[in-house]
């Protein structure tokens, strides 16, 4: 069955970068679009970007200076990097499938970002 | 971007009541939308996508209508497992941009 499961540090420091690892099961990367949404607190949803099949990557220009997304089909993982973190990017970070909407989440993982 | 507005921002209705939560879009956005619920400390589900068809797996008492920029989520008997924030999403246009969410509770 298709799963995603985000990995990563719980904890980060100001102006400091985030790692994340979207890792997938049931389906392949070259196949199927993963994105990477966040959620501040139980507070609404802000897309961030997306790996298409192909290998492409697009990006909320909210955070385009600062976020990368590469993946390597061979271990079935979509990574995120972001640097320059603040505080107000504290929240749980998923990686999704899907084109225009998605049918499947991992579970989160919570960032916070505090010294 | 395009925003996505939703009302009502919470909302509480007794068992067997039927519910309605609307989204607008700041533009047209062709039955681009999507409805999810998410319940404490879980992941969004997606209920309905294209505007009006259900995800395989969502009980019937879930609709989803809609054209141009106004849209709507219907339940049409609340049930206790309704509970939860009901999130509206476009899916037309990058960004992708969601609703602020509705937080329906039982009466």
């Amino acid at each position: 069955q298709v799963q995603l499961k985000e990995s990563g540090p719980g904890l980060v420091q100001p102006s400091q970068t985030l790692s994340l690892t979207c890792t997938v099961s049931g389906f392949s990367l070259t196949s199927y679009s993963v994105h990477w949404v966040r959620q501040h607190s139980g507070k609404s949803l802000e897309w961030m970007g997306r790996m298409w099949s192909d290998g492409d990557t697009s990006y909320n220009s909210a955070f385009t200076s600062r976020l990368s997304i590469s993946r390597d089909t061979s271990k079935s993982q979509v990574f995120l990097k972001m640097n320059s973190l603040q505080t107000e990017d504290t929240g749980t970070y998923y990686c999704a499938r899907g084109k225009g909407w998605f049918a499947y989440w991992g579970q989160g993982t919570l960032v916070t970002v505090s010294s | 971007d395009i925003q996505m507005t939703q009302s009502p921002a919470s909302l509480s209705a007794s068992l067997g009541e039927t519910v309605t939560i609307q989204c607008q879009a700041s533009e047209d956005i062709y039955s681009g939308l999507a409805w999810y619920q998410q319940k404490p400390g879980k992941s969004p589900q997606l209920l309905i996508y294209g505007a009006s068809s259900l995800q395989d797996g969502v009980p019937s008492r879930f609709s989803g209508s809609g054209s141009g920029t106004q849209y709507s989520l219907k339940i049409s008997s609340m049930q206790t497992e309704d509970e939860g924030v009901y999130f509206c999403q476009q899916g037309l246009k990058y960004p992708f941009t969601f609703g602020s969410g509705t937080k329906l509770e039982i009466k």
